[in-house]
């Protein structure tokens, strides 16, 4: 079945370092990608997406760009705000249209 | 209106309770979803509606019965729960699940449940 890995955090950082978080997907056919993220005590919000290979998904200085080579669709942004502070979720929706996988999600902590 | 609504935001019951969730959105979507996280976890799915009618049911305990009464709402009852399903649950919609990958799910902020 699909299935998304992204690595674990938390991940802790000085306001305006260079964050990467790093996700790869398991997947039939030609999935859609997605980074949501959450915010203390709030749900998810899509933060970009990316449906087909090459595609880079960018929004409030984030990227990310589908591999379908490395089968990855890692995030990044190079300079990040104490704002950022959240948790991240790398997603995928799969040949059959119905389900969002979640990968295990990220803790990003940044500090001022 | 890009929002769903959750009500209530945080709820305590004893195992021996009725209760309900509530989630409502007036964007038009077909599609509506109830996932459930725990701690420091993803969300899991729990059901999907498409259309008013239920369309995926991952395998929960019938002690979650979800309610699609109407395109804007979506019900989640529960009965005689047990503390490991402490969580918060998680309502999302979208425009339709149906074969489509591409579209993004807008979920509410959820109600966080206590099991006593």
């Amino acid at each position: 079945g699909d299935s998304v890995t992204q690595m674990e955090g938390p991940v802790t950082l000085s306001e305006e370092a260079f964050l990467t978080i790093n996700c790869t997907y398991t997947a039939t056919g030609y999935p859609s990608l997605f980074w949501y993220v959450q915010y203390p005590g709030e749900g998810l919000q899509l933060l970009l997406k990316a449906t087909k290979a090459d595609d880079k998904g960018s929004n409030k200085g984030f990227e990310a760009t589908y591999r379908k080579e490395t089968t990855s669709f890692h995030l990044e942004k190079g300079s990040v705000q104490v704002s950022d502070s959240a948790v991240y979720f790398c997603a995928l929706r799969g040949a059959a249209g119905n389900k969002l996988t979640f990968g295990g999600g990220t803790r990003v902590l940044v500090k001022p | 209106d890009t929002e769903v609504t959750q009500t209530p935001k945080h709820l305590v019951m004893g195992m021996t309770n009725k209760k309900s969730l509530k989630c409502e959105q007036h964007m038009g979507h077909r599609a509506m979803y109830w996932y459930k996280q725990k701690a420091k976890k993803p969300p899991e799915l729990m059901f999907v509606y498409s259309y008013e009618k239920l369309s995926i049911n991952e395998s929960v305990p019938s002690r979650f019965s979800p309610e699609c009464p109407n395109s804007s709402l979506l019900n989640l009852h529960l009965h005689a729960l047990q503390p490991e399903d402490s969580a918060l649950y998680l309502c999302a919609s979208s425009q339709d699940s149906r074969g489509t990958t591409n579209e993004k799910l807008f979920f509410g902020s959820g109600t966080q449940l206590s099991v006593l």
